[in-house]
């Protein structure tokens, strides 16, 4: 069985740019999540996605993030413009079923690097 | 403010030695706690929990410890091994299903 991937693993932009990040989650996982851990700091929460609807978005830092999951496959999270302070490491994971006990399967991650 | 707090961002033990990893948290009402391990150029992947109803939960050579009335978690890896290598991470959950996850501890296990 695949596990999470995402696309791409790295990505170099200059500030104020546009970068679109992948992720696809296990097939037959409901839950989507996207987190993110900036300049060594903890892994922190961004949004989550049962099938294509948003459940919890309390963690999107501000507007300039959109995430989309069209279908309930696969999902994008798109940063516009790109700041500084977005730079790090942008996780996807993915769990079948609802709880806090589920277990979450996470991908490798995309290094996002803006300049 | 940090809700787990992982203070030690490092620990280094010899093979076959017991490993303590330790955590403390603030907030009580979550119901689940979690380890995740991490490795270099990997996402963090799943050890092992415990509900917030128990004070331990034991898989092979890896246990779990809730002091609940301390706020303190542990987790033991014993005997532990290099390829227990890696980056620890303390993790809450709760209803709203998102994990919230401490700054983690680097393990490092000498042959």
């Amino acid at each position: 069985e695949a596990g999470v991937t995402q696309f791409p693993s790295h990505s170099v932009i200059e500030k104020g740019q546009t970068v679109t990040l992948r992720c696809d989650p296990i097939s037959g996982h409901d839950n989507l999540y996207w987190y993110r851990r900036v300049m060594g700091k903890e892994i922190k929460f961004l949004l989550h996605f049962v099938k294509e609807s948003k459940q919890d978005e309390s963690g999107m830092p501000n507007n300039r993030f959109l995430a989309e999951r069209t279908g309930g496959t696969y999902s994008t999270l798109k940063v516009q413009p790109a700041e500084l302070e977005d730079s790090g490491v942008y996780f996807c994971a993915s769990s079948p079923t609802w709880g806090p006990d589920n277990e979450q399967f996470f991908g490798p991650g995309t290094r996002l690097t803006v300049l | 403010d940090q809700q787990v707090k992982q203070n030690s961002p490092s620990l280094s033990v010899q093979e076959g030695r017991i490993s303590i990893l330790n955590c403390d948290y603030t907030n009580s009402m979550f119901d689940y706690f979690l380890w995740y391990k991490k490795y270099p150029a990997e996402g963090p992947t799943f050890l092992i929990s415990i509900s917030s109803i128990k004070d331990k939960n034991e898989d092979g050579r890896f246990t779990v410890f809730l002091n609940k009335s301390a706020k303190h978690l542990s987790l033991h890896i014993v005997p532990s091994q290099p390829g227990d290598s890696a980056v620890y991470f303390c993790v809450e959950s709760g209803a709203t299903n998102k994990l919230i996850f401490g700054t983690g501890t680097l393990l490092a296990v000498q042959p």
